[in-house]
């Protein structure tokens, strides 16, 4: 079965300084990967996502992430966080088992950026 | 374009009790599904559906029962609400056809349910 990890609680960065959320994942074949976000009493947004292609993908808010097949890895970045960057990061895979019907989450992060 | 609606945002039962929860989309997207959130444990998919008359069990169906009638709308019932079913529940939906795998899940956003 697809699945992913993210072996974070939280995260805490100071303001202006290089974030990283980390998630590691395991798939029987090529991982189709998305991040969201969560921001309080809101649904799930969407961020990012990587298919095929370039290894790092951009995505909205001027976040990106690195694929990296050899350490089946999806790393969530920014160069500069903000405080409106806190909130809660979801990592997930679709389940190719099921014909991609389904999206498998991690567990979550918690971001939170200090002024 | 309102995206994903759910309805109602808050809901408090007893058990024993049941309810629907409502969800619709007014984007035209075959896939719906069903996730609720726990504290520590991500989302997890209740039921899910790829089109109009199709629907599928989740991960964790026991309990629930859906129904997808038309595109727009995917309701979820709550047949004898139990203390286990206290959740935050989140609908979610997103294009079909070729290479529907690639596509992001849009979210509504979520009911929040408290089972005395």
């Amino acid at each position: 079965a697809q699945s992913v990890a993210q072996p974070e609680d939280q995260v805490n960065v100071a303001e202006g300084n290089p974030l990283t959320v980390k998630c590691t994942y395991s798939v029987s074949g090529n991982p189709y990967l998305f991040w969201y976000v969560q921001y309080p009493n809101r649904g799930l947004q969407f961020l990012l996502k990587y298919i095929t292609g370039d290894n790092l993908v951009k995505g909205s808010y001027g976040f990106e992430a690195e694929f990296n097949k050899s350490q089946t890895s999806f790393h969530l970045k920014k160069p500069s966080a903000l405080v409106s960057d806190s909130a809660l990061y979801f990592c997930a895979v679709r389940d190719m088992d099921t014909g991609f019907q389904k999206l498998v989450f991690g567990t979550g992060t918690r971001l939170l950026v200090s002024p | 374009n309102a995206g994903v609606t759910q309805t109602p945002k808050f809901q408090v039962l007893k058990t024993g009790q049941s309810m629907t929860l409502q969800c619709a989309q007014d984007m035209n997207h075959e896939y719906m599904s069903w996730y609720r959130q726990d504290p520590g444990m991500g989302l997890r998919l209740i039921h899910y559906s790829v089109g109009a008359g199709i629907t599928d069990q989740g991960e964790v169906p026991n309990g629930y029962n859906v129904s997808r009638s038309t595109t727009e709308d995917f309701p979820l019932r709550l047949l004898s609400a139990a203390p286990s079913q206290t959740s935050v529940y989140f609908c979610a939906s997103s294009y079909g056809g070729q290479g529907y795998g690639y596509n992001e899940q849009f979210f509504g956003p979520g009911t929040r349910l408290t089972v005395l």
